[in-house]
């Protein structure tokens, strides 16, 4: 199974702040990578799929980037709604795991 | 719009077994895929498999093979996510969500929490 490390797991910013979190595969999995958004009490929100691509709908301020094992979700001006766990997720092969997740939380 | 809406929260004893379901509408039911995640209290996202739309074919994760049973019911457009076995570590919150462009999960329901306890 492809493991997926993501980096830190938790994270202290101010609004404003640029925000970069990282996810490292144990393996090449292309650019096969979609990174989520989830709120507490809430279901799981799509931000970007296959590595770069925004989901319709989700600001211009995230960011993703990357391929074969390392891979990028950035937020260039962190918003207060921004506060969140976010997780990474591999989709190149069955099973399609999710990395341990990212905590970001206000200053 | 699409919508996934699933049954209300479930509690069981160990040993016993959950079924949860999971209704879509807003889309055409035959063109796509459902996961299955769970997250326990606490934790991160845990996926556990995905089920073709007329309930044919499944792919689950290794950790639930003999114990879960995905199927769909297309007269519905409902999708359940049977568990047997029952232990407390699978007190949890279950989600659908819909397999979209490349697999990714596009849209969510909004869970269902299991809980296993005596």
């Amino acid at each position: 199974d492809i493991q997926l490390t993501q980096s830190p797991s938790f994270l202290s910013a101010s609004v404003g702040d640029r925000v970069e979190i990282t996810c490292r595969a144990s393996q090449d999995i292309s650019s096969s990578l979609a990174w989520y958004q989830q709120k507490p009490g809430k279901a799981p929100k799509l931000l970007i799929y296959a590595a770069s691509i925004l989901q319709s709908g989700v600001p211009s301020r995230f960011s993703g980037s990357g391929s074969r094992t390392d891979f990028t979700l950035t937020i260039s001006s962190l918003q207060p709604e921004d506060f969140a766990t976010y997780y990474c997720q591999h989709l190149n092969s069955f099973p399609l795991t999710f990395g341990g997740g990212t905590k970001v939380e206000i200053k | 719009q699409v919508q996934l809406v699933q049954s209300g929260a479930e509690v069981r004893k160990p040993g016993a077994s959950v079924k949860v379901s999971c209704k879509a509408s807003g889309y055409t039911f035959s063109t796509y895929h459902i996961h299955w995640v769970r997250q326990a209290p606490g934790q991160g996202l845990e996926w556990m498999g995905i089920i073709n739309p007329s309930g044919d074919s499944t792919t689950y994760a290794q950790k639930f093979r003999g114990r879960v049973s995905m199927t769909t019911d297309t007269s519905t457009t409902t999708v359940y996510m049977e568990l047997s076995s029952l232990r407390s570590d699978d007190t949890a919150v279950y989600f659908c969500a819909r397999a979209g462009l490349y697999n990714v999960a596009d849209y969510w329901g909004q869970g269902t929490l299991v809980t296993a306890s005596t």
